[in-house]
């Protein structure tokens, strides 16, 4: 079992729509989590980090479900340059902080 | 704040060469820097973790003495791919960490990569 899964989508929805994805992790001791967009053959951004039960950043909310291991991105009133792939990483202390990263969520959003 | 330069932003290269890549952290300090490789439409895979002042950490399948990295000051690592291939042709990303916690978390920040390519 891969340490970070991501439904690799894509998820093509309309302008204005609301969009949620979510990202699963197995180790259990995992503390700090993350959220970075990445545009094509760009770098990844960070979106959002999440250290308690979530985080919200205006159109843009995390959950984090310790229960059954995973966080969430929901992304409301989606506009056209939220377009990108969006890559879950985790990290937990015994790891050296190194990050374990999804293969990524891409979205599309359509006109 | 927290931002990670990178360069060169591309390299063009015969193979045999070899290309050296750095990385720096522009307004912050960070013991803890590391090199990613990003082949089309795949994730991200970590390389190595490089140290401020000690060795760096290569990852399981990184050949060591293909991929040089130094990490001389707080501020700078290098990454040298030696005798390079076509193969080797990729993205290569170098992130740094916050340390002193200025972001206020263990957060990551990218430099905007490096793209290789070996004739």
């Amino acid at each position: 079992r891969k340490e970070v899964e991501q439904d690799p989508g894509p998820f093509n929805v309309p302008e204005g729509a609301t969009v949620a994805f979510n990202c699963t992790y197995s180790n259990s001791a995992s503390q700090s989590f993350f959220w970075y967009r990445q545009d094509c053959r760009k770098e990844p951004k960070l979106l959002m980090s999440v250290y308690s039960s979530g985080n919200e950043d205006g159109r843009f909310t995390a959950q984090l479900n310790r229960a059954s291991q995973y966080i969430s991105l929901l992304i409301r009133d989606s506009k056209l340059s939220d377009s990108a792939t969006y890559l879950c990483a985790v990290n937990h202390p015994q790891n050296d902080y190194k990050l374990s990263f999804g293969a990524g969520t891409t979205v599309t959003v359509r006109a | 704040g927290a931002v990670v330069s990178q360069h060169p932003s591309w390299v063009i290269c015969k193979s045999g060469t070899s290309v050296k890549i750095e990385c720096r952290s522009l307004d912050f300090q960070a013991t803890t820097m590391f090199w990613y490789r990003q082949f089309p439409k795949q994730s991200l895979m970590l390389m190595a973790t490089s140290n401020e002042g000690s060795k760096a950490t290569y990852e399981q399948g990184v050949e060591k003495d293909k991929f040089l990295i130094n990490h001389a000051s707080l501020t700078l690592s290098t990454l040298t791919v030696t005798s390079a291939h076509p193969e080797d042709s990729s993205f290569y990303i170098c992130s740094a960490r916050d340390y002193q916690g200025l972001t206020g978390g263990d957060e990551q920040f990218f430099g905007p990569g490096t793209r290789l390519t070996v004739l």
